[in-house]
């Protein structure tokens, strides 16, 4: 199954916080974070193993709670270049080595 | 280096028309994937390739959809009969055989079927 993204949507301020959730009905062995820009390809972020660390890329950092089977992106100090989609792509513990499944996205916009 | 590469970039098609969609990974990936993104919607895994391995094709929407992979590069998505339904961006994506390693995504097909 998909994992489920949340919000759909958010508007931010420039300088603003803000979190993505991205949660799994299944145990998960690995979470990816991508980000996609209108007309272009997804670009990888981060990705977070099962019993790995918080990880970071620039003032977005992500972590990874294997209990409750849900992974969150945390937007820090937003910038104008944050605007995008974010896409969460998760594999299961029971899922064959490379099959990632993909949530519906969560766009942000990023306003002056 | 070189990204992963697709062609066409746009196909426009007549309903019922069969199209082929190629996507030519990135050099050393053994991890091959499609994926089909629909206006505004998310990334429905469709199929992937590790290697000599059996394809997982388990995201296939109907047997009118079909891929290979020749020689474990180029990969060919071919879609019978089109109907416009199946129109959206399919995104081909590659990657390293290790488990923290990312994937890398082409600039996509637009399907366009008229």
């Amino acid at each position: 199954q998909q994992p489920v993204q949340s919000p759909q949507a958010v508007i931010l301020r420039e300088g603003e916080d803000a979190v993505i959730n991205c949660s799994s009905s299944k145990a998960l062995y690995s979470v990816h974070w991508y980000r996609q820009k209108h007309g272009e390809a997804p670009v990888f972020l981060m990705i977070l193993l099962k019993g790995g660390e918080q990880m970071r890329h620039e003032k977005i950092s992500a972590s990874f709670n294997e209990k409750k089977q849900q992974s969150s992106l945390y937007l820090t100090a937003s910038q104008l270049s944050y605007s995008g989609t974010y896409f969460c792509g998760t594999r299961g513990t029971t899922d064959s080595w490379g099959k990632f499944q993909f949530g519906a996205g969560t766009q942000v916009v990023v306003t002056p | 280096g070189a990204g992963v590469s697709q062609s066409p970039s746009n196909k426009v098609t007549e309903k019922g028309k069969d199209v082929e969609l190629r996507c030519d990974p990135i050099s050393g990936h053994t991890a091959l994937y499609w994926y089909r993104q629909s206006l505004g919607q998310g990334l429905e895994f469709l199929i992937y390739f590790q290697g000599n391995s059996a394809p997982d094709k388990s995201g296939l929407p109907s047997d009118r959809f079909s891929a290979e992979r020749t020689g474990g590069s180029v990969s060919t998505l071919t879609i019978q009969r089109t109907q416009q339904e199946d129109s959206a961006v399919y995104l081909c994506a590659s990657r390293r055989t290790v488990d923290n390693s990312p994937l890398h995504f082409g600039n996509g097909t637009r399907l366009t079927v008229t």
